[in-house]
Parts: structure tokens; sequence; C-alpha cells
């Protein structure tokens, strides 16, 4: 089993329909992630979250809307998206971000796969 | 810049057989950290193993063995008789300071799509 837990594993929205991913780890990790896949490609980093406070932003449109609310949950909101976002979303999470903690491997969850008619 | 170059796309072999999947890695850093990662169908990532620039110790772990070679910036891993169930995609990592700009990102290959027949 995962230790990053994802929920819904699967998500059929419309266009104009608000809806929310959500994320949670127990292992005292200090650093999430949420990254994009699309089918037969490597992950694309979206967003990182340091001790609760985002630290990058890869120019997702604002029509993702991430949050941190503790150390242990991350949110991702999703507003009005385009046919183009359907994907796997993946969540993540390290010990923390650091040059003395860039060793430490990211652990992921099962992903959420987002369709949108 | 990180770049991290898997060129095999898919591979395709039948049960019992060895396989290779090739890793190559480009950075400036001096100091610098390479990942494999498996993706079954059901989607998680999972963490295979780890490696530091300053440690090119080969590993070994089960059927699976890793073969990392600085001179030729190369990571590469091998399933020795392999299995039904090491049927993935199969992506390679890298980990690089990029002068204090790439904190937190993982520079990912394209993947290789691993299919082991009974």
């Amino acid at each position: 089993d995962t230790e990053v837990t994802q929920t819904p594993k699967h998500l059929v929205m419309g266009m104009t329909n608000k809806k929310s991913l959500k994320c949670e780890q127990h292992m005292g990790h200090r650093a999430m992630y949420w990254y994009k896949q699309k089918a037969k490609k490597p992950p694309e980093l979206m967003f990182v979250y340091s001790y609760e406070k985002l630290s990058i932003n890869e120019s997702v449109p604002s029509r993702f809307s991430p949050e941190c609310p503790n150390s242990s949950l991350l949110n991702l909101h999703l507003h009005a998206l385009q046919p183009e976002d359907s994907a796997l979303y993946l969540c993540a999470s390290s010990q923390g971000l650091s040059t003395g903690r860039m060793n430490q491997p990211q652990h992921f969850g099962d992903g959420t796969r987002l369709s949108i008619l | 810049a990180q770049k991290v170059t898997q060129a095999q796309t898919e591979i395709s072999v039948v049960e019992k057989e060895d396989v290779t999947l090739d890793c190559v890695y480009e950075t400036r850093d001096t100091t610098y950290y390479l990942f494999w990662y498996k993706q079954p169908p059901s989607g998680e990532l999972v963490f295979l193993i780890r490696r530091n620039s300053f440690d090119e110790q080969n590993e070994i772990s089960g059927r699976y063995s890793w073969n990392f070679q600085k001179s030729t910036s190369s990571f590469n891993f091998t399933i020795t008789a392999s299995q039904v169930v090491d049927s993935a995609v199969y992506f390679c990592a890298l980990s690089a300071n990029a002068g204090g700009t790439s904190y937190g990102k993982l520079t990912f290959g394209q993947g290789t799509i691993l299919t082991v027949h009974p």
C-alpha cells in the first residue's frame, strides 16, 4: 500500500464544474508536490510546497489552485478546466527541500485520473 | 540544464530473459542524485533506488541491479530473470541543485515501457 493517499481515484467533470483533488501523507514529510502526467509521458511538475508554503509554481494556469492546509494535507482545486487538462494527477511527498535533502526520494500516490468532458 | 535520456521507448522480452534499461544524464553540477522509479498500470510511481554522484558502487537487490558510470554519465538498470510482474513503465530521474534553482525538482527521462510476456 502506498504511503501517500490520493482521493478520488477517478474524476469526471464538466468544464464548468468546480472540484478538488486531495492528498494525504503521514510520513512527517515537509515537502509536497503536484504533478500532471499525460499518457505515455513522464510526470510534469506543477507545484511544490515546503513547510506548507508554496515554493515552486511551474507557470500553471490559474484554473488550478493548490492549497496546503497543514503538513499532512495537500489539495488541488479545479475550476473551469479544459479538455486538454484530462490526465493523471499525482501527488508526492519528500522529507524536505534543501541541498542536504536532494538525495531523499519522492514518494508518490496512486494518482487521480481526471477526465474533462 | 539537466537532462535525462532513456533511448529505449519500448522493450519486449519473454519471461526469464535478462533485460537492461538504459539511462544517460546531463548536468553541470558536481553533486547530484539519480533515481529509478517503476510505474505499473495502477499509476503509482514506486521508488526503486537512489544513487549519489560520489558513489559509483554498483548495487544489487534481488533480481535488480544498477550500474552507475560517471565516465559515460550512465545509470543503467538490469532485471535478471524477468517476470510478468515486471511489466511497467520505468523512469530514470535526476535531482541536482543547478545553482540553487532546482530544489525539489526531479528531471525525468521519457520512460521505457517494459513488457514481459509469459
